[in-house]
């Protein structure tokens, strides 16, 4: 049974540019958080999404967005990148409802230069 | 005053040597995590708690909800356990996950 798994697991941009990052769930589980972990801080919640829709947000700018598709994978984007933006962006499964425990990824970091 | 704080910030140990991480919280919370992340990468889950105790392997978790408190404890403690520790709490009106700021634990053989 694979767990939750992300892609790419390392890449570098530019400032001003688009990223694309995609996360699977593991297997059976409907929901997917984002959360953003910038170098030595904790993680930041970025948005929920269940049956293609966002259910939550965090305090993140409408650059950051994401999408579900109907095999449950999930993606986040985010646009006009700022050095802000380099952190580890990490992937949570679940199945909806507070009594299951969240699975992470193994994360992908974003570098912006 | 962070809503989920965690101490100490960071513990060094010597092999063998029983530890302790405490997670003090003061939100209403439906469930509490304790999360291993090694340095660069991703975050694996020790436990999911919602009352009482659980124990897996060397590692024993504890919750009182009345006093909004946690703690982690490793036993018999290895090199290997070397990671930082992060207690995270599962708010009663969402299920997004608020962080504790973690413990850097180190020890040394």
């Amino acid at each position: 049974d694979a767990g939750v798994t992300q892609s790419p697991t390392h890449l570098i941009k530019t400032r001003g540019q688009q990223v694309t990052l995609r996360c699977s769930p593991k297997s059976g589980h409907d929901t997917v958080s984002w959360y953003q972990q910038a170098l030595g801080q904790e993680p930041q919640f970025i948005f929920q999404y269940y049956e293609e829709e966002e259910r939550q947000r965090g305090n993140f700018p409408d650059r950051f967005s994401g999408h579900q598709f109907p095999n449950y994978s999930s993606e986040l984007n985010v646009n006009a990148l700022l050095l802000g933006d380099s952190a580890l962006y990490l992937c949570a499964s679940s199945l909806l409802g507070q009594g299951y425990e969240q699975y992470f990824g193994p994360g992908t970091r974003l570098t912006v230069t | 005053k962070n809503e989920v704080e965690q101490s100490p910030q960071n513990l060094t140990a010597q092999e063998g040597e029983f530890i302790t991480i405490n997670c003090s919280y003061s939100v209403g919370i439906s469930a509490l995590h304790w999360l291993q992340q090694h340095p660069g990468g991703g975050i694996v889950s020790l436990f999911m708690l919602s009352s009482g105790k659980k124990k897996h392997g060397r590692l024993i978790a504890t919750i009182n909800i009345q006093e909004k408190h946690s703690s982690l404890h490793i036993t018999a403690s290895h090199p290997r356990d070397s990671a930082v520790y992060i207690c995270a709490v599962r708010s009663y009106n969402t299920d997004k996950l608020i962080f504790g700021t973690g413990t850097r634990l180190q020890v040394f053989p």
